[in-house]
């Protein structure tokens, strides 16, 4: 099974809508970072959380760590085409060398 | 500032032949990490290097090597390719290896396909 699971696997919005991804492990996380992607391309830094039940935020985007730090959420307001793409989750997991990834969210804004 | 670069961008590759993937970090930076990701799926951990030491290893067949300079810069060479090797190669650098201050930042990455 997925260690990471983020869902949904795919999401359509209206642009100006707000929605939210999420981000859930089984394990304890010592780090949860998102990264967005363009298809094909690499992967562009948001955000970071280390701490149960941070939050952070950059410009319409926040995303949040839950106390258990084992979910994490990220939430876009009033959505809009430049927000298109791919969101991936990775974190620090126990045991673990590296970063561990989600499959990804794929982001579609419709005009 | 050059973000991380990645060369070549694109490579098509014969099964059973070798391939050389290089990446130069961000100015800085001393820890460099390589990633696989296949069509569909999350980038997967192949190998971390700092200071021109491995300092870890993902679940990857010996057929993957890397190593790192002098200059920070690294090399993933694979091997005996196959066309599950079919993927994009990511490299990512950081300022240490695993602080919780040093997020990796990425390269865009080198398209190989195996034919």
């Amino acid at each position: 099974s997925q260690e990471l699971e983020q869902s949904p696997q795919s999401l359509i919005v209206q642009e100006g809508k707000n929605l939210t991804i999420n981000c859930t492990s089984s394990k304890t996380l010592y780090g949860l970072y998102w990264y967005k992607q363009k298809y094909g391309e690499g992967l562009i830094f948001l955000m970071m959380l280390q701490k149960g039940g941070e939050e952070k935020s950059h410009e319409k985007i926040t995303a949040k760590l839950d106390e258990k730090k084992q979910q994490s959420s990220l939430h876009i307001t009033a959505s809009q085409p430049s927000h298109a793409g791919i969101y991936l989750c990775g974190a620090d997991l126990p045991g673990a060398d590296g970063l561990t990834f989600g499959k990804g969210t794929h982001l579609i804004i419709q005009p | 500032d050059a973000g991380v670069t990645q060369s070549p961008t694109h490579l098509i590759k014969t099964r059973g032949q070798h391939v050389t993937l290089r990446c130069s970090p961000i100015s800085g930076h001393k820890s460099v990490s390589w990633y696989q990701q296949v069509l569909g799926q999350g980038p997967q951990f192949i190998f971390q290097y700092y200071e021109k030491e491995e300092r870890g290893r993902g679940n990857f067949p010996d057929r993957f090597s890397a190593r790192q300079f002098p200059n920070y810069s690294s090399e993933l060479n694979v091997n005996a390719l196959l066309l599950g090797d079919s993927a994009l190669y990511l490299c990512a650098s950081s300022l240490v290896v695993r602080s919780y201050n040093s997020p990796l930042h990425f390269g865009n990455g080198t398209r190989l396909t195996v034919t």
